[in-house]
């Protein structure tokens, strides 16, 4: 398996709702991340998990809160949003200090109302 | 302070010709650079690296060219073909092996 699985796809809440993503991977990565992406732009870095251990968290709104239950597993648990944080969230995963091939999910593309 | 630029936002190419898409960066201490192409809604696909210790590397119809004296890099596409439309991202890795990311350059394949 060679592949980073996003869950949902597409996701459209209120800014009173609590949601979360999903991602999940079985390339035995032990790195993880969480990407932003907006439209014509880079993805933009939010966490990182490594071993399972939050390592970076870039100055993200406390409205954003990540989990990694396992190896295997990152979540992003969402509550109160605004409407600028409606956004494409990537997911993606590599072995712990290897600079290339990390391996990126589909995304979940979020809209907020 | 972007320490990774791609300078054109877009590029056309006639299908069969090359596309060469440039990066140039800032900092001396990045070294591996790769390159990420990216369709509509999905996420980011690796395309191909290179170490900073090498100057070429190839890989089918995908060859990425690195200058360090100049802090340049481009990825050349030969033939490009349609499926090759999409958005290219170049991503610099830091000591700390996170990917800082240049702005992308769309390509376009003219059939």
């Amino acid at each position: 398996d060679t592949e980073v699985t996003q869950t949902p796809k597409h996701l459209v809440m209120g800014m009173t709702n609590k949601k979360s993503l999903k991602c999940e991977q079985h390339m035995g990565h032990r790195a993880m991340y969480w990407y932003k992406q907006k439209a014509k732009k880079p993805p933009e870095l939010m966490f990182v998990y490594s071993y399972e251990k939050l390592s970076i968290n870039e100055s993200v709104p406390s409205r954003f809160s990540p989990e990694c239950p396992n190896s295997s597993l990152l979540n992003l648990h969402l509550h109160a949003l605004q409407p600028e944080d409606s956004a494409l969230y990537l997911c993606a995963s590599s072995q712990v200090g290897v600079a290339q091939g990390y391996t990126f999910g589909s995304g979940t593309r979020l809209t907020v109302v | 302070d972007q320490q990774v630029k791609q300078n054109s936002p877009s590029l056309s190419v006639q299908e069969g010709r090359i596309s060469i898409l440039n990066c140039d960066y800032t900092n001396s201490m990045f070294d591996y650079f790769l390159w990420y192409k990216k369709y509509p809604a999905e996420g980011p696909t690796f395309l191909i690296s290179i170490s900073s210790i090498k100057d070429k590397n190839e890989d089918g119809r995908f060859t990425v060219f690195l200058n360090k004296s100049a802090k340049h890099l481009s990825l050349h596409i030969v033939p490009s073909q349609p499926g090759d439309s999409a958005v290219y991202f170049c991503a610099a890795s830091d000591r700390n092996y996170q990917l800082i990311w240049g702005a992308g350059t769309k390509l376009i394949i003219k059939p």
